[in-house]
């Protein structure tokens, strides 16, 4: 079983460059979510999706946009990458509140560096 | 926002030590899930509680979710070197319905043979 997979798993951007991640999931989850994760300071959620066509803002969203066209795919873009977004990336799906399993289930991760 | 303080943030023990990690909140939550993580890996889950004052154990481990589902604990006992990681406390906010989850910034367990 394939659960949550990221795309790329490492990627070096210079400055002001733009790419996009890409998280797919295939346990038909509703809920999926973004986190960068910097040494100690846990997972920071960047932004998330209650579903197809809708997203919402997490803590740390600035620089970032989403988008959630397909119910198994979130995509994570920088415009125009910085410095301070070298972090590691993580993506996330789960079953809404309520659901006998809310587990949320993680990618690998997705190492970017900006110089 | 929704601010998930754990403690302490670094901890280090000799094997068969016990050890409690806090996650405290001034929010309210629909859950609360603890997650442990491995290097070079995404976090996985441990338990999820859902009702105030729920106490879940699994094997050495105990969790605990505050009566107000403000705050939670996990207790290890008699830890051993298996148990190092990185520990993660996660709250469901209810304002939310649930969907929003947000992380603590973790406690890094080292234990030591």
């Amino acid at each position: 079983n394939a659960g949550v997979t990221q795309t790329p798993k490492f990627r070096v951007l210079k400055t002001g460059q733009s790419m996009t991640l890409l998280c797919a999931q295939d346990m038909n989850h509703e809920y999926m979510y973004w986190y960068r994760q910097d040494p100690g300071m846990g997972l920071r959620l960047i932004h998330y999706s209650v579903g197809e066509g809708t997203t919402a803002k997490g803590e740390v969203p600035d620089g970032y946009n989403v988008s959630r066209l397909k119910k198994q795919n979130f995509l994570l873009g920088l415009e125009s990458a910085a410095p301070s977004q070298t972090s590691v990336y993580f993506c996330a799906s789960r079953r809404p509140q309520g659901a006998v399993n809310t587990e949320a289930f993680f990618g690998q991760g997705t190492r970017l560096t900006v110089v | 926002t929704q601010l998930l303080e754990q403690s302490p943030q670094f901890l280090s023990i000799q094997e068969g030590e016990n050890l409690t990690v806090y996650c405290n909140s001034s929010s309210v939550f629909s859950s609360l899930q603890w997650y442990r993580q491995e290097p070079g890996e995404g976090p996985v889950l441990l338990v999820t509680v859902v009702t105030g004052g729920e106490v879940k154990k699994l094997k050495r481990l105990t969790f605990q979710f505050g009566d107000a589902r403000k705050d939670s604990s996990l207790h290890i006992t008699a830890a051993q070197p298996g148990d190092t990681g990185l520990y993660l406390c996660a709250g469901a906010g209810e304002e939310t319905s649930g969907s929003r989850l947000t992380f603590g910034e973790g406690t890094q367990l080292t234990v030591n043979p």
